[in-house]
């Protein structure tokens, strides 16, 4: 079965670091890209950025760039998305999804179940 | 880059049809056939129901349909069922590195 399993729920003080991860199974996960998507409570889907595990080649939304790292480690089939620095504004459900192997931009065809991120002090 | 414009809500009755709409630039929606729609039911996560504006996955139902026009895309729900109630977000290619998401639309089931 072709799934993502994301890390667990994280409740953290603002300033503090994390480190969120989605993990693939059941494909060759080296192909493929795994972007990474954001939804406040009661919002709509915001797209942060995506990963080319094979390479590590990587996209970021202008909204997102500088805020996030998007990064891999190919040989234990895992994304991670992480913060330096977070702020009370980072509280969300963060989804990862495997997007089409040929255009990154096409599709997300395979989702994980989300990791919910608290941020409050 | 704007979020893609979506109406809040849309409902129809059972066996009913109810079409979404999708409107962005031609920056986004208008210059490429890069559109895909995804179904969320509450608490869960998304699901692609549609790509490339009008292609449905694997095991997807033909009663979910898309089309585009200029800069609108549009899904199309045919004989509406219970579990079709759901928030469905319209998605788009915005050029160089970026996807645009719109803001969903929840669709009720009267």
């Amino acid at each position: 079965e072709v799934q993502l399993v994301q890390s667990g729920a994280e409740v953290k003080k603002p300033g503090e670091s994390l480190k969120i991860s989605c993990k693939g199974s059941g494909y060759s996960f080296t192909t493929y890209w795994i972007g990474w998507v954001r939804q406040m409570p009661g919002k709509g889907l915001e797209w942060m950025g995506i990963i080319y595990i094979g390479d590590s080649e990587t996209r970021y939304s202008p909204s997102f760039q500088g805020q996030v790292t998007i990064s891999a480690d190919k040989s234990i089939s895992t994304a991670y998305l992480q913060w330096s620095s977070l702020k009370a504004s980072d509280t969300a459900m963060y989804y990862c999804a495997r997007g089409s192997p040929m255009y990154w931009y096409n599709y997300m065809d395979v989702w994980g179940k989300g990791t919910t991120v608290t941020v409050s002090s | 880059q704007s979020a893609l414009t979506q109406p809040p809500s849309a409902s129809g009755s059972p066996g009913q049809s109810v079409t979404i709409s999708c409107t962005g630039t031609s920056s986004d929606v208008g210059g490429d056939n890069y559109v895909s729609w995804y179904q969320q039911h509450p608490g869960k996560a998304p699901k692609l129901i549609i790509y490339d504006v009008n292609k449905r996955p694997s095991g997807v139902p033909d009663r979910f349909s898309g089309s585009k026009s200029g800069n609108t895309a549009s899904l199309t729900v045919s004989g509406l069922q219970a579990e079709d109630e759901a928030d469905y977000h319209c998605c788009s290619y915005a050029g160089s590195t970026n996807l645009v998401f719109g803001g969903g639309t929840k669709v009720t089931v009267l």
